[in-house]
Parts: C-alpha cells; structure tokens; sequence
C-alpha cells in the first residue's frame, strides 16, 4: 500500500528565515508524482509544489523548493524568506491510480 | 462559479440524523472527489468520480455514508445516522480529468465543516 508521512505535527520559523518540512512515502511505483499543499485558515487547500519522480531535477516555485531523494523515498519543502502569510497547515501528497494520498500535515508557525 | 462550491460551510447536527453535503465543481470537471479532514489526522479519501459512476470508493468508511453524482456536475455526500465520530470537515475537489492527471489542475473547495453533537 502507499503511504505518506509527515513526522513534525508542528513547526515554528521566525519571519525572513528558512524552514524545512520533512516528508517521506512508501510507493512500488516507478514513476509517480509528489505534491505539498497549503491549507490556510480558510480550509481551501491550495497546491505549493509538484513534483514528477522521473525528473531528477528539484522543483521550485519561487521562495518554495523541494529536496527530493527517490532512492530514500524522501520530500522535504524548503521555505526561504518565510512570510507571515505562510502561516498554515502544509500537507504532503502522493498520487495514488486515481487519488491522492496525503500525510497527517505539518501546522506552520511564522512569528514577526 | 470560478470555483468549487460546498455547502453548507458549517452543519451542526444531533447524534443519529442524516446529513447531505453538497459540492458544486468547476463546470466542465469530469473527476470529483470528496476527502475527510479529522481533528490532527490527513486527508483521508472517501470517493472518486468519474462523470456519474464512481470507479473507486473504497475510501467510504461505513454502508451510513454514500455519494452520488447527478448530470455529471453536482454532487452529494450522505451520512446516515450521524455519529460523534463523523465529526470532521468535508472537502471536495474537482479536476478536468481523473487518472490521467499530473495534479496540478486538482481544485479544492472550502469544505463542509460538521459537527456531531
């Protein structure tokens, strides 16, 4: 079965500083994709980052990047330059066939 | 809508009542999904549509809970004979196509917060 864990419940990062969310997964796919999503106090979940496991290449979105390690079944979300706004639950996810997998979330505090 | 809906935002019910959820997706979405929140656990997945027929939902807990899909657009989740442990937040979430999707076009909505008391 595929699985997605996220072992921080929770984090804290001061403003202007990096953080990193660690994530690792459980897939006998080859090829899969691998996804952080944002879920701000509006409970709307809102996709950080994507990432395709044939792409050796990290992904990067702006102030947002991944270290992914196929071998080491490992996804950690780097933050640089955390904003306040930043603030939120962030979720790791794994595309199943059909479906997304996700972790049991890291809650992120940023502080001024 | 721009986006996809859910309603209600928040539904309060007493223990034993049925509850119906709705979620209005993008129009054009052919994939829908509908995933529990609880307290400190995941996302975890209930059903997946693909137009009306669902192809997968194993994720649906008991027999209390079913979904349907009407017109290949809205669709609604139903908790028969709530419990306290049905209390959770319901998000739905839309795509234009289901298996063959990269996830970069999955839409979420705002979700259904319930409460069972």
């Amino acid at each position: 079965a595929q699985t997605v864990t996220q072992s921080q419940p929770e984090m804290s990062v001061q403003e202007a500083e990096t953080v990193t969310l660690s994530c690792t997964y459980d897939t006998s796919e080859n090829n899969y994709y691998l996804f952080w999503y944002k879920q701000p106090p509006s409970r709307q979940m809102i996709l950080v980052i994507r990432q395709e496991a044939y792409k050796q290449q990290n992904a990067t979105e702006n102030r947002f990047s991944v270290n992914f390690q196929k071998a080491a079944k490992s996804f950690s979300l780097k933050i640089s330059d955390s904003q306040l706004g930043d603030t939120a639950m962030y979720f790791c996810a794994l595309k199943d066939t059909d479906k997304l997998i996700f972790g049991t979330g890291t809650r992120l505090q940023v502080f001024p | 809508g721009a986006g996809v809906s859910q309603s209600p935002s928040n539904k309060v019910t007493e223990k034993g009542k049925d509850v119906e959820l709705r979620c209005d997706p993008i129009s054009g979405h052919t994939a829908l999904y509908w995933y529990r929140q609880s307290l400190g656990q995941g996302l975890e997945f209930l059903i997946y549509f693909q137009g009306n027929s669902a192809p997968d939902k194993s994720g649906l807990p008991s027999d209390r809970f079913s979904a349907e899909r009407t017109g290949g657009s809205v669709s609604t989740l139903t908790i028969q004979r709530t419990q306290q442990e049905d209390s959770a937040v319901y998000l739905c979430a839309s795509s234009e196509d289901g298996v063959s999707w990269g996830g970069e076009k999955l839409f979420f909505g705002s979700g259904t917060q319930l409460s069972v008391l």
